[in-house]
C-alpha cells in the first residue's frame, strides 16, 4: 500500500497546453509538499500546505495552483506549459518528527 | 540564506569498501538533517533523521553524524555493496524564517561488482 502516490507518472505535452498531477498520502500527516527536480537533479521546493492551507509559496510562477481539497491530497495545476517547466515533479508529505516521504514522481515532458 | 553542498559529486569504489559521504551547510540555524537515498526513475527515501539535538544515527550499515558548529554532516556506508549503488542527498530543515527544506545537490554513488 504506497504511502504518497503520484499520477499520473509521465505526462508529454505541447507548449501552451494544461496538465495537472494529483497526490496522495495515506500516512495521514499534516504537511504535504510539491518539489520540482531539473535535468541536474537539483530539488527545489516549490509548495508546502499545512492541514489544506498554502504555507510556502516559493516564487513559482502563478502558472501554478496547488490544490488541496483536504489534507490527505495535494494537486498541482499547471497553465500556459512552457518548455522549462520539463522536469520531475515530486509530492511529499512530512511526519511529526519531520520525516519526508517522497511520491514516486510525475516526469513532464513539454514538446 | 541557507545553501548545502555535498563533496564529492560523483563516486565509484569497489565492493566491500567503506565510505563516506559529506553535506556541508552555511546556516547552522536548522531543526534536522536528513539523508535520502534516491534510485533512477524513482522518489527520494529517508535514511536517516538526525535531529538538531543529536549527534549521530545509526540504521543498518550506515552512520550518519552532525556537527552542527561547523555546518557539516557525513554519511558512512560500511561494506558498501552494489546495492547501494544510488545517488544519496542531504537536506536541512531551516530554522530561519519559513520552516522547509533545502536540499543538497547530491552524491552519485556507484559500487563496482
Amino acid at each position: 500500500d504506497t504511502a504518497v502516490s503520484q499520477t499520473p507518472k509521465y505526462l508529454v505535452t505541447q507548449m501552451g497546453n494544461d496538465k495537472s498531477i494529483k497526490c496522495e498520502q495515506n500516512l495521514g500527516h499534516d504537511t504535504m509538499y510539491w518539489y520540482k527536480q531539473d535535468s541536474k537533479k537539483f530539488l527545489k521546493i516549490m509548495f508546502s500546505y499545512n492541514n489544506k492551507e498554502l504555507i510556502i509559496n516559493e516564487t513559482v510562477p502563478n502558472r501554478f495552483s496547488p490544490k488541496s481539497p483536504d489534507k490527505a491530497h495535494l494537486n498541482l495545476h499547471i497553465n500556459s506549459l512552457e518548455l522549462g517547466d520539463s522536469a520531475v515533479y515530486f509530492c511529499a508529505s512530512e511526519g511529526v518528527t519531520g520525516e519526508l516521504f517522497f511520491g514516486e514522481g510525475s516526469r513532464l515532458t513539454v514538446l | 540564506k541557507q545553501e548545502v553542498t555535498q563533496i564529492p559529486a560523483a563516486l565509484s569504489v569497489p565492493e566491500g569498501e567503506n565510505l563516506v559521504l559529506n553535506c556541508s551547510f552555511t546556516d547552522s540555524a536548522i531543526y534536522n538533517l536528513q539523508w535520502f537515498r534516491q534510485d533512477p526513475g524513482k522518489g527520494l527515501t529517508s535514511l536517516l533523521l538526525i535531529q538538531s539535538s543529536q549527534r549521530e544515527q545509526t540504521s543498518g550499515r550506515l552512520n550518519a553524524s552532525l556537527d552542527k558548529s561547523s555546518g557539516r554532516s557525513t554519511l558512512y556506508i560500511a561494506a558498501s555493496q552494489p546495492g547501494d549503488s544510488a545517488t544519496y542527498l542531504c537536506a536541512v530543515a531551516v530554522a530561519s524564517g519559513t520552516y522547509k527544506y533545502i536540499f543538497g545537490t547530491g552524491t552519485r554513488l556507484k559500487v563496482l561488482a
